[in-house]
């Protein structure tokens, strides 16, 4: 069973400038998260998709953060426009249903807002 | 605000001998706690996660007590190996909420 997969593995970007993050979870799986984890902190939930329903986007700040999950399958997380404090691995992570079981994660895009 | 605390950001042991990870929350509506592993420039991967009915579950040489009057919860590793060598992170989450709220992590080094 292949896992969740993102990309890109590595992003360099200055201030102000704008990224977007992909992530294809695990075929099946039915609800979609993003996580921040900034250096030195645990991941912390920044949105949840069920299929392509938005769940929980209490965290993302919306401002500058939008994300989509088209056909309930792949996922885009974009930052615009980026602050250095958005320096961060992003993680995406899915489910089979909604409710915590256990979450498989991607291996994260290194974010480094210079 | 953190809810889910590890207050040892790391521990070496020697291989073989056991390895204790410590978590303490704040939240008693948790009731679903979890231990993930992460390798350096890897996700974190589930390891191994308690219902708040039980007060230990045990997979191999993974061992998670679970104390709900202290808040309190840890995971034991024995034998400890090189191979675990990782950081391991506390999750805790409500029946039915839709976040999972980790801990800071713990930089476990074991020895050979």
């Amino acid at each position: 069973e292949a896992g969740v997969a993102q990309s890109p593995r590595y992003k360099i970007i200055e201030k102000r400038q704008s990224v977007a993050f992909w992530c294809n979870p695990i075929s099946g799986h039915a609800t979609l998260y993003w996580y921040q984890q900034i250096l030195g902190q645990g991941p912390k939930l920044l949105i949840q998709f069920q299929n392509n329903g938005v769940v929980d986007d209490s965290q993302l700040p919306k401002d500058r953060f939008s994300a989509e999950r088209l056909k309930g399958v792949d996922s885009t997380l974009k930052i615009q426009p980026a602050k250095l404090e958005d320096s961060a691995v992003y993680l995406c992570a899915s489910s089979r249903r909604q409710g915590w079981t256990e979450a498989f994660f991607g291996q994260g895009t290194r974010l480094t807002v210079v | 605000d953190q809810q889910v605390k590890q207050n040892s950001p790391s521990l070496s042991v020697q291989e073989g001998r056991i390895s204790i990870l410590n978590c303490d929350y704040t939240n008693s509506m948790f009731d679903y706690f979890l231990w993930y592993k992460k390798y350096p420039a890897e996700g974190p991967t589930f390891l191994i996660s308690i219902s708040s009915i039980k007060d230990k579950n045990e997979d191999g040489r993974f061992t998670v007590f679970l104390n709900k009057s202290a808040k309190h919860l840890s995971l034991h590793i024995v034998p400890s190996q090189p191979g675990d060598s990782a950081v391991y992170f506390c999750a805790a989450s409500e029946t039915g909420a839709n976040n999972l709220f980790f801990g800071t992590g713990t930089r476990l080094t074991v020895i050979p």
